[in-house]
């Protein structure tokens, strides 16, 4: 199985900072990387698919990169809703697996 | 909009079966690829397994063995089975879709999900 690996697993910032989350794959999965945002007793949801697309209806400020290996989500000026854990996900190899998450917390 | 709606028992005995089924609303079950995801509590995500609408499946290798999803298209819904289970699959238990190309073919990220089903493993 590919292992996703995101980093940090937490992360503290205030409302209108620029906040980067990391997330590193075992072995390539080209750009078949998706990026999902979990808020509590809420299911997943989508935000960026093949690594840079965005889904639609999500904002703008939500902007995902990288190939291979090594991928980022960037959120640019931090709203209050966007607090909330997210999960890097690889669809190059089946299983399909996911990071174990990076929480965006209230500085 | 299509929705997603899980639905079973809550709580299941150690060593006995987890049966939970999904209600797809909104649209059709056809031409698509259908999943379940879980998540213990505090914890990540995890792929089960998915089903297409003819009856194709396809599991997680670390479930295999306990894993049966199977398909009523007839009602629009979908359904999990794990067998002998254990307060390790203890879990939030969701169903998600993939998203097609306009060729049919499935893309594996998951663009709709439903709300989530606790499932507790518990004498």
């Amino acid at each position: 199985d590919i292992q996703m690996t995101q980093s940090p697993s937490t992360l503290s910032a205030s409302v209108g900072d620029r906040v980067t989350i990391t997330c590193r794959a075992s072995q390539s999965v080209s750009s078949w990387l998706a990026w999902y945002q979990q808020k509590p007793g809420k299911a997943p949801n989508l935000l960026i698919y093949r690594a840079s697309s965005l889904e639609s209806g999500v904002p703008s400020r939500f902007s995902g990169s990288g190939s291979g290996t090594e991928f980022t989500l960037t959120i640019n000026s931090l709203q209050p809703d966007d607090f909330a854990t997210y999960y890097c996900q690889q669809y190059n190899s089946y299983p399909w697996t996911f990071g174990q998450g990076t929480k965006v917390e209230i500085k | 909009q299509v929705q997603l709606q899980e639905s079973g028992p809550g709580l299941v005995k150690p060593s006995e079966t987890l049966s939970l089924t999904c209600t797809v609303s909104g649209g059709s079950i056809n031409n698509y690829y259908w999943n379940w995801i879980r998540q213990p509590p505090g914890k990540g995500l995890e792929w089960i397994g998915y089903i297409y609408y003819s009856g194709n499946t396809n599991y997680n290798p670390s479930l295999k063995s306990r894993v049966t999803i199977s398909v009523d298209t007839s009602k629009n819904q979908f359904s999990l089975k794990l067998s002998s289970v254990t307060a390790a699959d203890t879990a939030v238990y969701y169903c998600a879709r993939f998203p097609r190309t306009s060729y049919g073919d499935p893309i594996y990220y998951f663009d709709y999900w439903g709300q989530g089903a606790l499932v507790t493993v518990s004498s």
